[in-house]
Formats: C-alpha cells, structure tokens, sequence
C-alpha cells in the first residue's frame, strides 16, 4: 500500500508569517507529485505538478521544491495572507499507478490570521 | 466555456434507493475520477476511466457503478445507498497522465 504523509496536520499563523510543509512519498517509481489548494467548501485547485528531482516551482508567494530521492517535497508559503487560509493537498503519482490515479495525503490545513 | 460540472450539488436520499450522480466536462479530457471526501481520509478514490468504455475501480468502489458511454459523461451510481456513503463526492478529469487534474464543484449527498 503506498503511502503519501504531510506535515503538520494543521498550522495557524499570523499575516505576514512565512510557512512551510511537508509531503513525503514513497521515494521508488516516482512519476510525478501534485499540489493543490483546497478551500473551505470549494473544490481542490491545482497549484504544480513536479516530476524532476530537484525541480522548484513557484506560482506568487507560493512555491515548492522536489525531492524525488529521498521521497518529499516541501510547499512554501511566503508572507501568508488571510487569503492564503484553505488545505494543502499533496498527490503522488507512483509509474506503476495506473491512468492517472493519484495516491492523495491527507492535507495540511493552515490558518493565517490578520 | 463550462469546463466540468456535477449534478445535483445537493441530494438528500434515503437508505435503499439508487442515486446517480452526473459528470460532465466540455474539455474532451481523456481521463476522469470520482472521489469522495471524508474526515480523517481525506479525498479517496472510487473509480476512474481513462478513456470512453475504459473503467477500473480505486481504493473505494465497494456499492458503487460506473460507465463511460462518452467521453464527456462520467455518471457514478449508488446502487443501495448506506449511510456510510453520506459524503462530498468530486469528479475530476485529466487530459493526460502528466498533467494537474481538475476537480468539479462536488456534489453533497446526505443518506438518511
């Protein structure tokens, strides 16, 4: 059973703090690892998909970092705003997974405070 | 340019009956996902198909039925709703397997 874990749980910070978690994945047949945005009563939306060890993405105050060796990538937050307050979804895409299953962690949900 | 939805967006039902939830995508998407949302397990798959007439089931498919007569049609149906299927459920679809998935608006169903 693959596993896909993310850390913390659960943040809360204040405006302006800057933020960052965890998702580790299993580190063989590594094909590719999402992040998305998941707001309060909404649906997730896309923020990067990796696929390079090594690769950063950025997208605003946002950005992320991979891993592929070692099995995490890192989601940086870069002074957070209330707006930014929603869970953090990491997918794992291993090549054995069929079609484009994605192995989902169980989010990091932050809190920003104004 | 409606991209993908879900009907309905609410369902109240009772134990027993069939319910059929509907996806649609405008985007000739090849890929497409049912999801169910829950505390504690956060988004899990139900069923997923990567092409018209392709099917194949995910982590949670027990009491659940789907098809893909067309490409843009991913309808998901309960065939005896239990209460334990009382959830969000999410459609997403995928042009291809590098790329992000996008998830419709959800449909909330309540099982009573």
């Amino acid at each position: 059973i693959l596993n896909v874990e993310q850390s913390p749980q659960s943040l809360h910070v204040q405006e302006g703090d800057s933020t960052n978690f965890t998702c580790s994945f299993p580190s063989s047949n590594f094909y590719a690892l999402h992040w998305y945005r998941w707001e309060t009563a909404k649906s997730p939306e896309a923020l990067f998909v990796m696929t390079l060890n090594g690769d950063e993405k950025k997208k605003g105050r946002i950005s992320a970092t991979l891993n592929t060796k070692e099995g995490y990538s890192y989601l940086y937050i870069k002074g957070s705003q209330p707006e930014d307050s929603a869970t953090y979804l990491c997918a794992f895409k291993g090549l054995r997974n069929q079609g484009g299953k994605l192995i989902f962690g169980q989010g990091t949900e932050l809190s920003v405070k104004p | 340019d409606a991209g993908i939805t879900q009907s309905p967006r609410y369902k109240i039902t009772e134990t027993g009956r069939q319910v059929t939830l509907m996806c649609h995508q405008t985007w000739s998407h090849s890929y497409m996902f049912w999801y169910r949302q829950d505390l504690g397990h956060g988004l899990r798959l139900i069923y997923y198909s990567a092409a018209a007439d392709i099917t194949d089931k995910g982590e949670v498919p027990d009491g659940y039925v789907v098809s893909r007569s067309k490409t843009e049609n991913f309808p998901l149906t309960l065939e005896s709703a239990t209460r334990s299927q009382t959830s969000v459920y999410f459609c997403a679809t995928q042009r291809h397997v590098q790329e992000t998935q996008y998830f419709g608006p959800g449909t909330r169903l309540l099982v009573l």
